[in-house]
């Protein structure tokens, strides 16, 4: 079957523009993380789903920063008023469900730049 | 604060010699570690885990909890394996990995 498939592949936008990353995880994964990997740093942890729980949005940088998940699956990150350095690697990825012995399957990532 | 450090951005070999790719953690309780790869082009992928303790790819890491370390070794390093990565620690009771800032492995002829 399909893997974690995000889109757009690439985004440029513009200082203070919004914009919207989309992560459509495995089918039946309940799990569904999003990351962020800017420029020659490790990946870091933005936000968390598992099925109907309250989302883990502890490592949201800031407020401008907002993610759902509509029906349990696909997932939208929302950046509002983009700053450069928002530009980043955000990558998604999903697992069966929480916790240990359950690998997280990654999505190739979308490419922000923020001019 | 809970870190994994990855102490060498580039590891260069050649081709036949032997690699170890460093990774230290600081955690106080029951980790669990993994190593991920990202080969060129392609997406971040889990390429082992301590509590399977098995090799792949003819690579091999062992948890060591008194030095907090958890280093990939392969005795003989191949073109193939030239790629980033990243090693993660998963705190016990806990979901989300937390990532070093990754190794690029590159294997020269």
């Amino acid at each position: 079957g399909a893997g974690v498939s995000q889109s757009p592949s690439n985004k440029v936008t513009e200082k203070g523009k919004d914009v919207e990353l989309r992560c459509d995880p495995i089918s039946g994964h309940t799990a569904l993380y999003w990351y962020r990997q800017s420029l020659g740093q490790g990946l870091e942890f933005l936000i968390y789903f598992q099925g109907n729980s309250a989302p883990d949005k502890s490592g949201l940088p800031s407020d401008r920063f907002s993610a759902e998940r509509t029906g349990g699956s696909v997932s939208t990150l929302t950046i509002q008023r983009t700053q450069q350095e928002d530009s980043a690697v955000y990558l998604c990825a999903s697992s069966p469900r929480a916790g240990s012995y359950n690998e997280q399957f990654f999505g190739p990532g979308t490419r922000l730049t923020v001019l | 604060a809970q870190r994994v450090t990855q102490p060498e951005k580039l590891l260069s070999v050649f081709k036949g010699a032997p690699v170890e790719l460093k990774c230290n953690y600081s955690y106080s309780g029951s980790p669990e570690l993994f190593w991920y790869v990202q080969y060129s082009r392609q997406r971040l992928q889990l390429l082992l885990r301590h509590i399977s303790r098995e090799s792949i790819k003819g690579f091999t890491a062992d948890l060591n909890k008194g030095e907090t370390s958890f280093h990939l070794k392969k005795p003989f390093a191949q073109e193939e394996d030239s790629a980033m990565y990243y090693c993660a620690l998963r705190m016990d009771s806990s979901y989300k990995l937390i990532f070093g800032s990754g190794t690029r492995l590159l294997v020269r002829p």
